[in-house]
Order: C-alpha cells, then sequence, then structure tokens
C-alpha cells in the first residue's frame, strides 16, 4: 500500500537558518504530493501541493518539488522565523478515482530567535 | 461555515462511555473524512463520506466505533465502551468533490481523553 517517510524531529534551528525536511513515498501510479502544517493549537493546513513529476510548490517561501525519479517530496526554506515554529506533514493522494490523504508521521521544527 | 467545524474541542470520559463527535463540514462540499491523529501513530485514516454513503470504512479499528452523515452535511463519529488507546485528536476534513484535484481541509479537531 502507500506509504509516506520523513525525518523524524525535532529539527531545532535558530532563526534565519536554512530548513529541509526529507519526506519520501512510496505509490502506486503517480500520485498528488502535499504538505501540511500544523501551528501550536491549531488544526492542520494545507502549505503547499504538487501534482505531477517536476512540479514545484510553493508557498510562504517554503517550496517543495516532485521527484518522481527518487520519489521524494523534500521541504525547503531559505530562511526560518520563530513563527515557522510547527509540526509539518508530508502527504499523498491517489491521482485515480477515489483517494484519502496518507501521511507521513510528522517533523516538529523549533525555530529559536 | 469558513471551514470545517468540530465538537467538542475536548471530551473527558470515564472508561466504558460511550462518547459522540461532531463535525460540520465546509457548505456545499460533498467529501468528508475523518482521521485520528495520536502520539506515535500520526495520522491514521477511520472514515470516508460521499455524500451519506460510506464507501470506505477500511480505517475504523474495531467495531466499537462507527459513524454516520446526515443530510449531506453534519457527520457524527461514535466510540462505544471507550478505552484507554482511544485517547487521541479526532480530525474532521471535507473536500468539494471527492477527485484527486480538490483539496482537503481540516477542522481543529476533538480532543478525547479517556481515564
Amino acid at each position: 500500500g502507500d506509504s509516506v517517510t520523513q525525518m523524524e524531529g525535532p529539527v531545532t534551528l535558530s532563526e534565519e537558518a536554512f530548513l529541509t525536511i526529507n519526506c519520501t513515498y512510496t505509490a502506486t501510479g503517480y500520485p498528488s504530493l502535499f504538505w501540511y502544517v500544523q501551528y501550536p493549537g491549531e488544526g492542520l493546513q494545507l502549505l503547499l501541493k504538487a501534482t505531477k513529476a517536476d512540479d514545484k510548490g510553493s508557498n510562504k517561501g517554503f517550496e517543495a518539488t516532485y521527484r518522481k525519479e527518487t520519489t521524494s517530496f523534500h521541504l525547503e526554506k531559505g530562511s526560518v522565523q520563530v513563527s515557522d515554529s510547527a509540526v509539518y506533514f508530508c502527504a499523498l493522494r491517489g491521482n485515480s478515482g477515489y483517494s484519502t490523504l496518507t501521511f507521513g508521521k510528522g517533523t516538529m521544527l523549533l525555530v529559536s530567535p | 461555515g469558513a471551514g470545517v467545524s468540530q465538537s467538542p474541542s475536548n471530551k473527558v470520559t470515564e472508561k466504558g462511555k460511550d462518547v459522540e463527535l461532531r463535525c460540520d463540514p465546509i457548505s456545499g462540499h460533498t467529501a468528508l473524512y475523518w482521521y485520528r491523529q495520536s502520539l506515535g501513530q500520526g495520522l491514521e485514516f477511520l472514515i470516508y463520506f460521499q455524500g451519506n454513503s460510506a464507501p470506505d470504512k477500511s480505517g475504523l479499528p474495531s467495531d466499537r466505533f462507527s459513524a454516520e452523515r446526515t443530510g449531506g452535511s453534519v457527520s457524527t463519529l461514535t466510540i462505544q465502551r471507550t478505552q484507554q488507546e482511544d485517547s487521541a485528536v479526532y480530525l474532521c476534513a471535507s473536500s468539494l468533490g471527492q477527485g484527486p484535484g480538490n483539496t482537503i481541509y481540516f477542522g481543529e479537531g476533538s480532543w478525547l481523553t479517556v481515564v
């Protein structure tokens, strides 16, 4: 079945540092890929998505590129802020008929001033 | 409404009691999903509704768990004879349609603690 593996946290960075959170997936066919973010005390929010190979999703300074050859969708940001502290979830969704989201276990990011 | 609304936001219940969790999806969204988020388990899919029918119940962990949806809108997740391992955040989500191009929007969750 489909699965998503992402790096375990917490990831601890200083403000303005470069961020990478690794995500790899296993799926049949060509899924869509997503990053969701959960800020403290809030619900899951869609951060960005990519629906086909080589697509780059971007939002709020975050980027991720759909790499079919490495089955990866790593999340990056050039300069993190304290307000980026949250839990980040990588997810996939099949591209045929009905499908739900399959999530990774989440990576906590802590950014200090 | 503006977003997916869930109630209660927090619930503490005694082991063995039944609980009901409610979800109001975004108006007009035909697809509705329940997930469970617990420490060490990440986000687990429980059940999916399209309209009032549930074509995929594969994630319900036991027959103590059931869900229904009425009027193509509000959904209720019921847990009977709660156990301590049921303690988790129960997340509801909805999307305009069931196709993969439809973004899935999540509520803030119902935090269930079984003591």
